[in-house]
């Protein structure tokens, strides 16, 4: 099955920096790649995400890039602010373990991302 | 609408009891998903719907783990009997169609087995 790793576990960066989390997958059939943001205690919410037939899309101060031949992905925040903090996660979507159907997310780790005032 | 709803929010029990999570997906979504968080595992698939049925289970951890979906605004996920490795933060989240979209997920279901 899927595979995600995600790096690094925890992240802190002082404000207006950038930040950058990395993951790779292990599945080449993937074709979507979404990024949550989770709050503590709060729900995961997706924030961005890429799918296998793009190589970059950007939404104002955040980006995600996607390499399909090397197998990984990443997220970029620029010019970082304090609310930026949170815990994010990547995920992956392939098939479920019959090889049947899409729609199977499998997450990474986690980042916890601090952003200095 | 209201979001991806679950129920309870909180939920205390004793070893060895029975546990039914509740979850209410958004509707016209057709996919459903049952996760548990931990600060050990991360976020891990339990299993999935689609209309309904269940498509991969592979991530339930053991027998005493079962969920259903009896029809399309309604999920139960029941762990029977609890045990104390049990405790985690169980979300909910639903999806249209699935494949390459959104997955909404409800506000979780925080179980501690004591």
């Amino acid at each position: 099955g899927e595979n995600v790793e995600q790096h690094p576990s925890t992240l802190s960066v002082q404000e207006g920096d950038s930040a950058v989390i990395k993951c790779t997958y292990s599945d080449s059939a993937s074709n979507y790649f979404p990024w949550y943001k989770q709050e503590l205690g709060k729900r995961p919410q997706l924030i961005i995400d890429i799918r296998s037939n793009v190589g970059e899309k950007k939404d104002q101060r955040i980006a995600v890039t996607l390499n399909k031949t090397a197998k990984h992905f990443s997220l970029h925040i620029t010019e970082t602010q304090p609310e930026d903090s949170a815990v994010y996660f990547c995920a992956a979507e392939g098939l479920n373990a019959g090889g049947t159907s899409y729609g199977k997310l499998t997450f990474g780790q986690g980042t916890i991302l601090t952003v200095h005032p | 609408d209201a979001g991806v709803i679950q129920s309870p929010r909180h939920e205390v029990t004793e070893m060895g009891q029975e546990v039914t999570l509740r979850c209410k997906p958004i509707s016209g979504h057709d996919y459903l998903f049952w996760y548990r968080q931990t600060m050990m595992r991360g976020l891990e698939l339990l299993i999935y719907f689609n209309n309904n049925v269940p498509i991969d289970d592979s991530g339930m951890p053991e027998d005493r783990f079962s969920a259903k979906m009896p029809n399309a605004s309604f999920s139960t996920l029941k762990i029977q009997p609890s045990e104390p490795r049990d405790s985690a933060v169980y979300f909910c989240a639903s999806s249209y169609s699935g494949q390459n979209t959104e997955a909404f997920f409800g506000q979780g279901t925080r179980l501690t087995v004591v």
